[in-house]
């Protein structure tokens, strides 16, 4: 069965730079969610987005901005980064409706240098 | 104040026994949803098991279920049989507000490290 999609996998920056994440979600799903997760730490909701839609807001950075496309994939955009956003940011994806499970994708592990 | 208590940071079990991992949680809505995930140490996050507030029977999903407390608030999972693939990091989460739809955000709680001993 098809997953969420990251990209990419793994990243690595300098402070001050910029970085852009996608997420894919699972054919029909119509909900992103993105979550950060710092070592040690439980993730921490950031952003969603239902029909392209933001929907809920969660401890999203100024810095940072995402949005969703018509395809239905979304894009978490990070600006001038601190060394504090090195974490695993996952995305999960939702079919509207559903009561269930978040599906979660594999994550991008962000290292900022 | 937290909204997902998992008092337990870490517990050791011997394989096959059965696990209760705890879960406490606050909230004033009516409509929420409760969750379990487990992540391993490769990171990725997998789905256990769903509770909603309204349902009235404990879920039950393989060798995972829940045993929801509504008026003590508490969800917490048990594992029967454990093996020595459990051994992880498990998550209790909670979806304030459901309605059976909209995007609201998880609240995950701090995790218990489950460790499995042969």
């Amino acid at each position: 069965a098809a997953g969420v999609i990251q990209s990419p996998r793994h990243l690595i920056k300098e402070k001050r730079e910029t970085a852009t994440l996608k997420c894919y979600p699972i054919p029909r799903h119509d909900t992103v969610y993105w979550y950060q997760q710092g070592p040690g730490q439980d993730p921490q909701f950031l952003i969603s987005f239902y029909e392209k839609m933001q929907s809920d807001k969660g401890s999203i950075p100024d810095r940072f901005s995402a949005q969703q496309f018509s395809d239905y994939h979304s894009e978490l955009n990070m600006s001038s980064l601190e060394l504090g956003d090195s974490a695993l940011y996952f995305c999960a994806s939702l079919r509207g409706g559903g009561k269930n499970e978040q599906f979660f994708g594999p994550g991008t592990r962000l290292t900022v240098l | 104040a937290q909204k997902i208590t998992q008092t337990q940071p870490g517990m050791f079990v011997q394989e096959k026994e059965a696990v209760t991992l705890d879960c406490t949680y606050d909230t004033s809505d009516q409509s929420y949803g409760l969750f379990w995930y487990k992540q391993p140490s490769s990171g990725e996050m997998i789905f256990l098991i769903y509770q909603g507030s309204y349902d009235e029977q404990n879920a039950t999903e393989g060798r995972y279920s829940l045993n929801f407390q509504k008026a003590r608030k508490s969800a917490n999972l048990v594992i029967s049989a454990s093996q020595l693939g459990d051994s992880a990091m498990y998550f209790c989460a909670m979806r304030e507000g459901y309605s059976g739809g909209g995007a609201d955000g998880l609240t995950f709680g701090k995790g218990t490290h489950l460790i499995i001993q042969p």
